[in-house]
């Protein structure tokens, strides 16, 4: 079964400042990874995901995110946030028939 | 923007009583999936469909069915509303699975008093 942890529920950080958002999974078999963002009273859409290949996955938005095997670990970045940037952030490991399991989520407070 | 719509958008009811949410997409793509956002939980799989008729449960089926009789439609339905089933539900498609992204409505917040 397929697990998503992350670690940090909220993340307060000052515009223009860079900024990490962490996950962790575990998984038994390969795994497809994917960060969502949530807007205040919105749906989910898709920032960026792994499928295979170049451990270093450009999104949208100026979003990266760098899938370590070694580490379980696929961790969202931005080198410079804006105040649009202030949502919640999930990571989740799709599962079986393509739906997914998701982390807690992590709640991004860019403040000015 | 992925054509999916939601019904009803929010809704109060009393415990005990039936409820049905609807989804509705227009991009003829095969696989549904409902699910539902609670504070610290983030989204859970309630039901998910991978075609006219074929369902199967989530992580968190207990106390929900769901119905899917044409490709654009995906019902959810709480038989007898509990309080622990006050949440946002969200639907969501994808034309393929494991891969491919997922699309999101915009989520029906229900109330259960």
């Amino acid at each position: 079964a397929q697990s998503v942890t992350q670690l940090d529920s909220q993340v307060p950080v000052f515009e223009e400042a860079p900024v990490e958002l962490r996950c962790n999974y575990s998984s038994s078999v390969s795994v497809y990874l994917f960060w969502y963002v949530q807007y205040p009273n919105q749906g989910l859409q898709l920032l960026l995901k792994y499928l295979s290949g170049s451990t270093l996955v450009k999104g949208i938005n100026g979003f990266e995110a760098e899938f370590n095997k070694s580490q379980t670990s696929f961790h969202l970045r931005k080198p410079s946030v804006h105040i649009s940037d202030t949502a919640e952030y999930f990571c989740a490991v799709s599962a079986l028939a393509g739906a997914l399991t998701f982390g807690s989520g992590t709640r991004l407070q860019v403040q000015p | 923007d992925a054509g999916i719509t939601q019904s009803p958008r929010h809704k109060v009811t009393e415990t005990g009583t039936p409820v049905t949410l609807r989804c509705h997409q227009t991009e003829n793509h095969r696989y549904m999936y409902w699910y539902r956002q609670d504070p610290g939980h983030g989204l859970r799989l309630i039901h998910y469909s991978y075609g006219v008729k074929d369902t199967d449960k989530g992580e968190v089926s207990d106390g929900y069915s769901v119905s899917r009789s044409k490709t654009e439609d995906f019902l959810l339905t709480l038989e007898s509303a509990t309080s622990s089933q006050t949440s946002v539900y969200f639907c969501a498609i994808s034309e393929l699975a494991d891969t491919d992204t997922q699309y999101f409505g915009p989520g029906t917040r229900l109330t259960v008093l």
